[in-house]
């Protein structure tokens, strides 16, 4: 079945450092991916996306690439802020069901 | 992005009651709304799914006489945990879709049971 995987947490960076949170995925066919952002107290607010093999999605500076050949869709950004803090999850779609399968989370703390 | 509106944020119940979370989608028309659990923590575990005018598919191991779920609108979906108890104590959020697009998420309602 459809599955996510995401580096454990929780991951602790000083501000304006490099930030990579690896997920990788297993899937039928060819799903879209997601990652949500999740701040203390709320719900999840969908941070970027990509719909194909070789998309690029970005927003806030952050971004991810649909690897469809290592089945992977790692999140960057190249420095981050204090604002940044949050748990970020990883998601993939059914196309079928339109089902989100998530991955279990990473936090990541950005120090001053 | 479209607006999905939960309600309540939060709400501390006896144990023995029920509780009811409205999920509704303000400015679009859901034709399917998602139910998660949150553990602390932990991932979002897919409840159940509902579309509107049927009855909602639940995921294995969720008791469906526990955990009622209505959708009778498509803009209206409901979540109701009968005779709470503190093991029901979590994080609910909803999510609503309609085809083609992806899901928009309520901001989710803390449950407290005691």
């Amino acid at each position: 079945g459809n599955s996510v995987t995401q580096m454990e947490g929780p991951v602790t960076l000083s501000e304006e450092a490099f930030l990579t949170i690896n997920c990788t995925y297993t899937a039928t066919g060819y799903p879209s991916l997601f990652w949500y952002v999740q701040y203390p107290g709320e719900g999840l607010q969908l941070l970027l996306k990509a719909t194909k093999a070789d998309d690029k999605g970005s927003n806030k500076g952050f971004e991810a690439t649909y690897r469809k050949e290592t089945t992977s869709f790692h999140l960057e950004k190249g420095s981050v802020q204090v604002s940044d803090s949050a748990v970020y999850f990883c998601a993939l779609s059914d196309r079928d069901t339109g089902k989100l399968i998530f991955g279990q989370g990473t936090t990541l703390q950005v120090k001053p | 992005g479209a607006v999905v509106s939960q309600h309540p944020s939060w709400v501390i119940c006896k144990s023995g009651t029920s509780v009811k979370i409205e999920c509704r989608s303000l400015d679009f028309q859901a034709t399917t709304m998602f139910w998660y659990r949150q553990f602390p923590k932990q991932s979002l575990m897919l409840m159940a799914t509902s579309n509107e005018g049927s009855k909602a598919t639940y995921e294995q191991g969720v008791e469906k006489d526990k955990f009622l779920i209505n959708h009778a609108s498509l803009t209206l979906s409901t979540l109701t945990v009968t005779s709470a108890h503190p093991e029901d104590s979590s994080f609910y959020i909803c999510s609503a879709a309609r085809l083609d697009t992806e899901a928009f998420f309520g901001q989710g309602t803390r449950l407290t049971v005691v």
